[in-house]
C-alpha cells in the first residue's frame, strides 16, 4: 500500500524558514518522480513544484510564485522527499501535500501538513 | 502558463441525476506525437486530500466507479457523474499535466439538491 507521510509543519513568522518532510512507503520511491501540492485554506489546489527521479535527471521544476524561495530534494536512501520553505510570506499559509506524481499526473497524495505564516 | 478555467463554480443535483462539470484550458493539452490529452480530474470530500478519478481525459483510475466518465479533447474537456449519489458531494479538480507548471482549475463544488 503506497503511504505518503507529511511532517514539519506548523506556525513560523514572515520571513522565517521551514523544512517539510515526506516519509514514503509502499513503492519503489527511487523510481518516482515526487511533487508538492498546496491548498491555502477554504481555497483551491495549487501546484508548487517537483523533482524527477535521479534516472530521470532529478531535476525540479518550480511555480512561479516560490521560485527562488523554495527548493524540493530527496533522499533515496531514507525514501524521503522534501520541501525546504525560506523567506516565508503570509499568503504561504496552505496545507502542503506531498504527491506522486509521474511526468506531473498525481496518482497518490499524503494526508497533508498546515503550514501557518503569520506574527 | 496554461490557465484552467471551470464551468460551473458549484452545482446542485439530486440524487440520481446527472452531473456536468466542465474544464478549459487556455492551450491545447493535446499532445499530437501520442494523441493523448494531458488532463486530469480529481475528487476532494471535506477533510481529505483529492483522489485521482480521470486521467488522459477519460481513463478511470482503478476502483472508480463508472458513473464517472470524462471526455473532451484539446482545451475543452467535461466530467460527468451519470447518477449522483450522496458519497459524490464534493468538490472537483480538473488538472493540465501538458506542461509545468502543471495547473489546476478552480474547482466545482457539488452539492445535494
Amino acid at each position: 500500500e503506497v503511504q505518503l507521510v507529511e511532517s514539519g509543519g506548523g506556525l513560523v513568522k514572515p520571513g522565517g524558514s521551514l523544512r517539510l518532510s515526506c516519509a514514503a512507503s509502499g513503492f519503489t520511491f527511487t523510481d518516482a518522480w515526487m511533487s508538492w501540492v498546496r491548498q491555502a485554506p477554504g481555497k483551491g489546489l495549487e501546484w508548487v513544484g517537483r523533482i524527477k527521479s535521479k534516472a530521470g535527471g532529478g531535476t525540479t521544476d518550480y511555480a512561479a510564485p516560490v521560485k527562488g524561495r523554495f527548493t524540493i530534494s530527496r533522499d533515496d536512501s531514507k525514501n524521503t522527499l522534501y520541501l525546504q520553505m525560506n523567506s516565508l510570506k503570509t499568503e504561504d499559509t496552505a496545507v502542503y501535500y506531498c504527491t506522486r506524481a509521474a511526468a506531473g499526473l498525481v496518482d497518490y497524495w499524503g494526508q497533508g501538513t498546515l503550514v501557518t505564516v503569520s506574527s | 502558463d496554461i490557465v484552467m478555467t471551470q464551468s460551473p463554480d458549484s452545482l446542485g443535483v439530486s440524487l440520481g441525476e446527472r452531473a456536468t462539470i466542465n474544464c478549459k484550458s487556455s492551450q491545447s493539452v493535446l499532445y499530437s506525437s501520442n494523441n493523448n490529452n494531458y488532463l486530469a480530474w480529481y475528487q476532494q470530500k471535506p477533510g481529505q486530500p483529492p483522489k485521482l478519478l480521470i486521467y488522459w481525459a477519460s481513463t478511470r483510475e482503478s476502483g472508480v466507479p463508472d458513473r464517472f466518465s470524462g471526455s473532451g479533447s484539446g482545451t475543452d474537456f467535461t466530467l460527468t457523474i451519470s447518477s449522483l449519489q450522496a458519497e459524490d458531494v464534493a468538490v472537483y479538480y480538473c488538472q493540465q499535466y501538458y506542461s509545468s507548471p502543471f495547473t489546476f482549475g478552480p474547482g466545482t463544488k457539488v452539492d445535494l439538491k
